[in-house]
C-alpha cells in the first residue's frame, strides 16, 4: 500500500527566509507526486506534480521540488518566503490506473513571521 | 475559468437530519471524487466516480451515500448526520481517459457543521 509521511507537523519561518518542506513517500512502482497547498477554509490548490522525467519540478508561486528515488523524497522548496505563503502544505502520492485515487501526507502547517 | 464548484460554503444541520452537498464542474472531467477532511488532518477519500461508475472507498460509513446525475454534477449524501459528521467536505475532479496521469482538480470545500 502507498504512505506518505511529512515529518514536519509545523514550520515557522521568517518572511524572506529559504523553505523546505519534506515529503517522504512508500510505493511500489514509480510514483506520481504532488504538491497541494490549503490556505484556511479553503480547498486545495495544486501547486506542482512528478510523473517523469526531469527530477527537478517548478511550480507556481516559486514553488519547486525534487524527486529522489534513492531516498523516497520529493521534498518542497522556497528559496523566499512571502506572508501570503502562510498555509498548509500536503504532500501526495497517486496509484497508477485510471482512478488515480491520491493518499495525502498529514500536512505541514507553515507559520511565516515578518 | 473552468472551476470545481461546491455549494453551499457552509451546511449546519441537526443531528440525524439528512443533508446534501453538492458539486459541479465545468471542466468535463470523467472523474469526480468526495473527500471527508477533519480539522488539522488530511483528506480522506470516501468514494469516487468513473464516469457513471461509483466506487466506495472500504471504510467509508453506509450513513454516506453519492449521486452522480450527469457529468457536471456530483452530489454527497449524509442520511442521518452524527456529531462526529462535522467536517470539511471536498470535491475533487479528474481528467482519467488520457494515459498521462492529470492531477486533481478541487473545490473550496463545504464547511458541515452538526447541532
Amino acid at each position: 500500500a502507498q504512505s506518505v509521511t511529512q515529518p514536519d507537523i509545523h514550520i515557522t519561518v521568517s518572511e524572506g527566509a529559504s523553505l523546505e518542506l519534506r515529503c517522504n513517500y512508500s510505493y511500489g512502482a514509480t510514483p506520481y507526486l504532488f504538491w497541494y497547498v490549503q490556505s484556511p477554509g479553503q480547498g486545495l490548490q495544486l501547486l506542482l506534480k512528478y510523473f517523469s522525467g526531469d527530477t527537478l519540478v517548478q511550480g507556481i508561486k516559486g514553488f519547486e521540488a525534487e524527486f529522489k528515488r534513492s531516498q523516497s523524497s520529493f521534498n518542497l522548496r522556497k528559496p523566499s518566503v512571502h506572508w501570503s505563503d502562510a498555509a498548509e502544505y500536503f504532500c501526495a502520492v497517486g496509484a497508477t490506473g485510471t482512478a488515480s485515487k491520491l493518499t495525502f501526507g498529514t500536512g505541514t502547517r507553515l507559520q511565516v513571521t515578518l | 475559468d473552468a472551476m470545481v464548484i461546491q455549494n453551499p460554503r457552509y451546511q449546519v444541520t441537526q443531528f440525524g437530519k439528512p443533508v446534501t452537498l453538492s458539486c459541479s464542474q465545468t471542466l468535463n472531467h470523467n472523474v469526480m471524487y468526495w473527500y471527508q477532511q477533519k480539522s488539522s488532518q488530511a483528506p480522506k477519500l470516501l468514494f469516487h466516480y468513473y464516469d457513471k461508475d461509483f466506487n466506495n472507498e472500504a471504510d467509508t460509513p453506509d450513513n454516506f451515500q453519492s449521486r452522480r446525475p450527469n457529468t457536471s454534477f456530483c452530489f454527497l449524501d449524509i442520511r442521518s448526520p452524527g456529531l462526529g459528521d462535522a467536517a470539511m467536505y471536498l470535491c475533487a475532479t479528474r481528467w482519467g481517459r488520457s494515459e498521462s496521469n492529470q492531477p486533481q482538480h478541487f473545490g473550496d470545500g463545504t464547511r458541515l457543521s452538526i447541532l
